[in-house]
């Protein structure tokens, strides 16, 4: 199994450029999620799916969106990129049988600069 | 609102000493408590966890971690720490099995050989 896999590893934007970031996993997790990582904040969930087709907010959702076509399957978009949203992403699932409760399995993060 | 706290942003020790790392949270209901690691270079994984029962769990590596309830308390120890748990460390908190982790802001712990 491949686990998580996320692309880019790395991505520079300008202000107001568009962009997806892909998440994938091959366990057949149910839920899973969209975090960023900032320095001494450490990590906040954007996003979060329990299942094809269904989608919530979490934390910090303004200015991305995602959607779940797929269980394989979590991309992240960045709608209008700006400065502030310059952070480290990571994607990670699991099996839902307590909601977050369960032990959630990461991808190796995005790093994304805007400028 | 709910939070996590991690006491120490930055721990430096030598070989062989002990380890305790705070983690206390904000939240009086049922909770389900998590211990994730970083080491360099690689991903985000899960160190400990404690769902309900002994609250004293054992995890990789010979890390454990005490949930004190009293306390709003779930601290990581380890007896005698080695160069390669170089690494930091998050502690998660899921509340009341809803859909979401709270973070604390990690504790960088750097190991001198």
């Amino acid at each position: 199994n491949a686990g998580v896999t996320q692309t880019p590893k790395f991505q520079v934007l300008k202000t107001g450029q568009s962009m997806t970031l892909q998440c994938a996993q091959d366990m057949n997790h149910e839920y899973m999620s969209w975090y960023r990582q900032d320095p001494g904040m450490g990590l906040r969930l954007i996003h979060y799916s329990v299942g094809a087709g269904i989608t919530d907010q979490g934390e910090v959702p303004n200015g991305y969106n995602v959607s779940r076509s797929t269980t394989e399957d979590f991309p992240l978009r960045l709608l209008s990129a700006a400065p502030s949203q310059t952070s480290v992403y990571f994607c990670a699932s699991s099996h839902p049988t307590s909601g977050a409760g369960e032990t959630q399995y990461f991808g190796p993060g995005t790093r994304l600069l805007v400028l | 609102a709910q939070s996590v706290s991690q006491h120490n942003h930055h721990v430096i020790l030598s070989e062989a000493a002990s380890l305790e790392l705070g983690c206390n949270y904000s939240y009086g209901g049922t909770v389900n408590l998590f211990w994730y690691v970083q080491y360099p270079g690689q991903h985000l994984q899960l160190l400990l966890k404690y769902f309900s029962g002994d609250p004293l769990v054992k995890g990789i590596k010979g890390f454990e971690a005490e949930f004190i309830k009293s306390k709003f308390s779930f601290n990581l120890r380890k007896p005698s720490v080695q160069w390669s748990d170089t690494a930091e460390y998050f502690c998660a908190v899921n509340m009341d099995s809803n859909y979401q982790l709270i973070w604390g802001a990690g504790t960088k712990l750097i190991i001198k050989p």
